[in-house]
C-alpha cells in the first residue's frame, strides 16, 4: 500500500518570502500522480498543483512549484512571495494511474506572519 | 457551474443514533467519493463511486457505515450506531471519472459531525 508522510506538523514564513514544505510517499509502481491541497478554515481542500509521475519537468503554477525527485520519492512544495492568503493547512497526496482513491498526507500548518 | 454540494454543513447527534451525510456532485461528473477528516488528521479514504459499477468500499471502518448514490448522481452516506470515534469532518469529492490522464477531485466544503 502505498503512504505519504508529510514530516512537519506546521512551518512559519513572513511576508513575501519563500517556504517550503516537504512530501515524501512509499510506492512500488512507476506512474502515478502527486498533489498539493490547501485547505483553509473553510475547510473546502483545493488543489494547488499537480504532477505526473512520468513528466521530468517540475510543475509550476504561478507562485507555486514543486521539487519532484522520482528516485527519492519526494515531492516538496515552494511558495514564492508568500501572502496572507496562503496561511492554510497543506495535504500533499498520491493516486496511483490504476486507483481512484487519493491517499493523502498528515498535513502541514502554514502560518503567514505580516 | 455550481460546485460540490455538502449538507449539513455541521451535525450534532447522540451516541447511538443513525446519521445520514449528503453529497450533490458537480454535474456531469461521474465519480464519487467520499473521505473522513479525523481532527488534526489527513484525509482517509472511505468509498467510490464510478458510473454504474460496483462501489469501492475497501476503506469503510466497519459495517455500520454505508453509503449508496441514487441515480449515478447524489449520494448519502450513513453511519449506523455512531460512536464518539466517529466525530470528524466528512467531506465528498466528485471528478469526471476515470479515462485518460488525471481526472481533479473537486471537494465539497464537508460535514463536521459532532457524537456526544
Amino acid at each position: 500500500a502505498q503512504t505519504v508522510t508529510q514530516s512537519q506538523p506546521e512551518m512559519s514564513v513572513q511576508e513575501a518570502e519563500t517556504v517550503t514544505l516537504s512530501c515524501t510517499y512509499d510506492t512500488s509502481e512507476s506512474d502515478y500522480y502527486l498533489f498539493w491541497y490547501k485547505q483553509p478554515p473553510s475547510r473546502q481542500m483545493i488543489l494547488v498543483i499537480r504532477q505526473e509521475a512520468y513528466k521530468q519537468q517540475n510543475a509550476t503554477e504561478n507562485r507555486f512549484s514543486v521539487n519532484f525527485q522520482k528516485a527519492a520519492k519526494s515531492f516538496s512544495l515552494k511558495i514564492s512571495d508568500s501572502q496572507l492568503g496562503d496561511a492554510a493547512m497543506y495535504f500533499c497526496a498520491y493516486r496511483s494511474v490504476y486507483g481512484n482513491k487519493l491517499v493523502f498526507g498528515a498535513g502541514t500548518i502554514l502560518r503567514v506572519k505580516s | 457551474g455550481a460546485g460540490v454540494s455538502q449538507s449539513p454543513s455541521n451535525k450534532v447527534t447522540e451516541k447511538g443514533k443513525d446519521v445520514e451525510l449528503r453529497c450533490d456532485p458537480i454535474s456531469g461528473h461521474t465519480a464519487l467519493y467520499w473521505y473522513r477528516q479525523s481532527l488534526g488528521q489527513g484525509l482517509e479514504f472511505l468509498i467510490y463511486f464510478q458510473g454504474n459499477s460496483a462501489p469501492d468500499k475497501s476503506g469503510l471502518p466497519s459495517d455500520r457505515f454505508s453509503a449508496e448514490r441514487t441515480g449515478g448522481s447524489v449520494s448519502t452516506l450513513t453511519i449506523q450506531r455512531t460512536q464518539q470515534e466517529d466525530s470528524a469532518v466528512y467531506l465528498c469529492a466528485s471528478s469526471l471519472g476515470t479515462g485518460a490522464g488525471d481526472q481533479p477531485q473537486h471537494f465539497g466544503d464537508g460535514t463536521r459531525l459532532s457524537i456526544l
